[in-house]
């Protein structure tokens, strides 16, 4: 019953260095969403992908880059990583409808850039 | 004013305790409404969806007032097991496919 998996779940970084965060669902979900989460800043939207072709920026786009590889994975590129960017990343997804289904989330990648 | 906004807490209530939350959206145009459960450092866990007529799971209820454009969640009997961050979630109405978190509502529940 795996849901939404995120893969890695821990990470750290020098800074300027590149990764890619993975994030796949079996939920047949059309829509999936990267998250930030900082302390005492509840969850901020990166990008989102409405449906497979599509991506769309969230609040917080800066420094970041996605791809919509196929209906069940959805990837979040650090080009070159910063301190700032150091949190907790969450994948989600949800049926499409217009956000009137609930998300699903994955545990979560934690990212730290030293 | 923030699109939705939750008071952050601590809520210490004791063991058995009924506690309730508020949380306020500010665009009276949106139309699904949820609460989630957040544990300490995992990820948020669907805990009900919110609808019109109000509906409750168990010891949770959870209510919606589009009048004064707020959503509560209600629980009864608290366990300690129910300390936890509860998270309101709100759909953006613009016709999007985003969601609107508030930061929270942190519960102990105390032996």
């Amino acid at each position: 019953n795996a849901g939404v998996t995120q893969t890695p779940k821990f990470q750290v970084l020098k800074t300027g260095q590149s990764m890619t965060l993975q994030c796949a669902q079996d939920m047949n979900h059309n829509s999936m969403y990267w998250y930030r989460q900082d302390p005492g800043m509840g969850l901020r939207l990166i990008y989102y992908s409405a449906s497979e072709g599509t991506t769309d920026k969230g609040e917080v786009p800066n420094g970041y880059n996605v791809s919509r590889l196929n209906k069940r994975e959805f990837s979040l590129r650090l080009e070159s990583a910063a301190p700032s960017q150091t949190s907790v990343y969450f994948c989600a997804s949800s049926e499409q409808s217009y956000s009137n289904q609930p998300q699903h989330f994955g545990d979560g990648t934690r990212l730290s850039i030293l | 004013r923030k699109e939705v906004e939750q008071d952050p807490g601590p809520f210490n209530v004791p063991e058995g305790a009924t506690v309730a939350f508020n949380c306020t959206y500010s665009n009276s145009a949106s139309q699904s409404f949820f609460w989630y459960r957040q544990d300490c450092r995992k990820e948020p866990k669907l805990l009900m969806s919110v609808y019109s007529s109000g509906n409750e799971d168990g010891r949770f209820t959870a209510q919606l007032n589009r009048a004064s454009q707020y959503i509560s969640l209600l629980i009864r009997d608290s366990k300690l097991s129910d300390s936890a961050t509860y998270l309101c979630v709100v759909n953006d109405a613009s016709g999007t496919y985003k969601y609107i978190f508030g930061t929270g509502t942190r519960l102990k529940v105390l032996a």
